[in-house]
């Protein structure tokens, strides 16, 4: 069965500095993988998607990830935090495009002033 | 409307009693999927519609829930008689299916008091 870990619930920064976070995944084949970004009391918005193309996947709002193969991993970074970012973030797999989204447990990103 | 339509926005109700939850899917969106949503936790799979038939369902927790997409468009999930522990936000999303975007809806918030 598919499935994503987020590692780390609560994630801290600082204005101005990197945001990283952090996506590991379980798949038997290559998977489709994404993230959602979901602001207080609103719904999920897709921020980037990886499905086998470019291992560097570029999103909005400045927001990118790598695909890494080795690592299993499909972390989520932006160079610089603003107060706008702070929100919860979800990392998301899907074996095929018709079948449903995995969501991991999510990561809340607070910015701090 | 342009984005993926929920209602009601929240709803109190009894335990024991029975709930209908709306989701009107984006114009010409064949794909809809459910999910549910606890406090501090990832969206969890419900059930998925491929036009009017559900093409998974094996997300559905017991027999109490129930969905419906009879013209394939508007969905409606149904859950009988209510346990506190259905309290949750209930995501409606939708896409042109295969690999395309899956768009969320606002949710609708469930208490079962």
């Amino acid at each position: 069965a598919q499935s994503v870990t987020q590692l780390g619930s609560h994630v801290s920064v600082s204005e101005g500095a990197l945001v990283l976070l952090r996506c590991n995944y379980s798949s038997s084949v290559p998977p489709y993988l994404f993230w959602y970004v979901q602001y207080p009391n609103q719904g999920l918005q897709l921020l980037l998607k990886y499905t086998s193309a470019a291992t560097l996947v570029k999103g909005i709002n400045g927001f990118e990830a790598e695909f890494k193969k080795s690592e299993t991993s499909f972390h989520l970074t932006k160079p610089s935090a603003h107060m706008s970012d702070a929100a919860e973030y979800f990392c998301a797999v899907r074996r095929s495009g018709n079948t449903p989204l995995v969501f991991g447990k999510g990561t809340r990103l607070s910015v701090i002033a | 409307g342009a984005g993926v339509s929920q209602t009601p926005s929240n709803k109190v109700t009894e335990k024991g009693k029975y709930v209908e939850l709306r989701c009107d899917p984006i114009s010409g969106h064949t794909a809809l999927y459910w999910y549910r949503q606890s406090l501090g936790q990832g969206p969890e799979f419900l059930i998925y519609f491929q036009g009017t038939g559900a093409a998974d369902d094996s997300g559905l927790p017991n027999d109490r829930f129930f969905a419906v997409r009879p013209e394939g468009s508007v969905s409606t999930l149904k859950i009988q008689r209510t346990e506190r522990g259905d309290s949750a936000v209930y995501l409606c999303a939708s896409s042109l299916g295969g690999e395309n975007t899956i768009y969320f809806g606002e949710g609708s918030w469930l208490t079962v008091v």
